[in-house]
């Protein structure tokens, strides 16, 4: 089983900045299976990023993902309102697939 | 537009099983497959499997072999969990996916909340 381990737990911020999310697995993610999600209190989670690094339909382009086998990222380039929250990482390459514990970032 | 529409909350006895729907539309439902996630209160997501809704194939988490079946009505474009001997721990929001197996899970239905509890 891939085991993914989210950092930071939380990320304090101020809208406008910059918030850099990391995902590491502990074997190689095969062929960037690598997604990325956020979900808001009381809502699904919603698809960010596939394939590692592309923007899920509707997606801002402020939200960007890159990395390959063991190493991923999520960037908000300049946080809104709206985009605080909780992200997850999930690798659907091998079973099972897993997720990441979560990176809440929270309104500093 | 693709939605994916869940059943309601239901409240269980240890013991008892529950079946939970998600009733598909807007796209043709066996092009994609199902995957079913489940989140314990205040909790993370935790992928419990996936079905084909082409031929039916399965893959489940270990953890939960012997005690859940997916399956699918392509009459109806419903998928459908079923989760049996339930515990306490099983209390959790069981959301449906259009995705997995190397596809990835692009939308979601709205979540559906179990409860077990004597």
């Amino acid at each position: 089983e891939i085991v993914l381990t989210q950092s930071p737990g939380t990320l304090s911020l101020s809208p406008g900045e910059r918030a850099t999310l990391s995902c590491r697995a502990s074997q190689s993610v095969s062929s960037s299976y690598l997604a990325w999600y956020q979900q808001k209190p009381g809502q699904a989670p919603r698809l960010l990023i596939y394939g590692a690094s592309s923007r899920a339909t509707g997606i801002p382009d402020r939200f960007s993902g890159s990395g390959s086998g063991t190493d991923f990222t999520l960037t908000i380039s300049r946080l809104e309102p709206e985009d605080f929250a909780v992200y997850y990482c999930q690798q659907y390459g091998s079973s099972p697939e897993t997720f990441g514990q979560g990176t809440k970032v929270e309104i500093k | 537009q693709v939605q994916l529409v869940q059943s309601g909350a239901e409240v269980k006895k240890p013991g008892a099983s529950v079946k939970v729907s998600c009733k598909a539309s807007g796209y043709t439902f066996t092009s994609y497959g199902i995957s079913w996630v489940r989140q314990a209160p205040g909790q993370g997501l935790e992928w419990m499997g996936w079905i084909s809704a082409y031929n039916g194939n399965t893959n489940y988490a270990q953890k939960l072999q012997g005690r859940v079946t997916m399956t699918t009505d392509t009459s109806t474009s419903t998928a459908y969990m079923e989760l049996r001997s339930l515990r306490s721990d099983d209390t959790a929001v069981y959301y449906c996916a259009r995705g997995g197996r190397h596809f990835h899970s692009d939308y979601w239905g709205q979540g559906t909340l179990v409860t077990v509890s004597s």
